[in-house]
């Protein structure tokens, strides 16, 4: 198994461009979020995913669409990038389980953006 | 709302002592606690977590770390750190949302 992948690791944007991180897991999860890593501020939930073709916001959705047309990918966009968003993207996926006991996050290496 | 609190922004210690690192939580049901470190530019890896049951929990890389419900609290803890605990370690609380709140991360700096 890869786990969770990200696409690209690195990206430089020009304020008001476009474009979309890449994520992808192969161990069948349910569950997918991406979150957004400040200095300081820890990592912070943008939107979330419960299953195929469910979505919802996060703490900080502003700037950011997403969409999960299968359970392996869950694509984040960015649709005019703004110098606020320059910070490092973790996408993280985990499984169902009965309860919550299962519910172990895995994350992928992150997405370093910077918008100019 | 459920948050994450870890006072200490930056802690040092020498190489073979102990570590505390402190984590408080804010949340009305009973709380599911993890702690993750991170390495400088990489991802953040998993070193232990409380679900249920017994209240002192054993991670990886010789981690342990203390629920008490008392006192909102999951501190993390090793009897004696290695140069390459160096890190920041972050203290996070899984919601309803299926998704982790994070605390903003203590980070380590460990002496020779």
């Amino acid at each position: 198994n890869a786990g969770v992948t990200q696409t690209p690791k690195f990206q430089v944007l020009k304020t008001g461009q476009s474009m979309t991180l890449q994520c992808a897991q192969d161990m069948n999860h349910e569950y997918m979020s991406w979150y957004r890593q400040d200095p300081g501020m820890g990592l912070r939930l943008i939107h979330y995913s419960v299953g195929a073709g469910i979505t919802d916001q996060g703490e900080v959705p502003n700037g950011y669409n997403v969409s999960r047309s299968t359970t392996e990918d869950f694509p984040l966009r960015l649709l005019s990038a703004a110098p606020s968003q320059t910070s490092v993207y973790f996408c993280a996926s985990s499984p169902r389980s009965s309860g919550r006991a299962g519910d172990t996050q895995y994350f992928g290496p992150g997405t370093r953006l910077t918008v100019l | 709302a459920q948050s994450v609190t870890q006072p200490d922004i930056h802690i040092t210690v020498s190489e073979g002592a102990s570590l505390e690192l402190r984590c408080n939580y804010s949340y009305g049901a009973t709380p599911y606690l993890f702690w993750y470190v991170q390495s400088p530019g990489q991802g953040l890896q998993l070193l232990l977590k409380y679900f249920s049951g017994d209240t002192l929990v054993q991670g990886i890389k010789g981690f342990e770390a203390e629920f008490k419900r008392s006192q909102s609290s999951f501190n993390l803890r090793k009897p004696s750190v290695h140069w390459s605990d160096a890190a920041e370690y972050f203290c996070a609380v899984l919601t309803g949302r299926r998704a982790l709140t994070f605390g903003s991360g203590t980070r380590l700096q460990v002496q020779p």
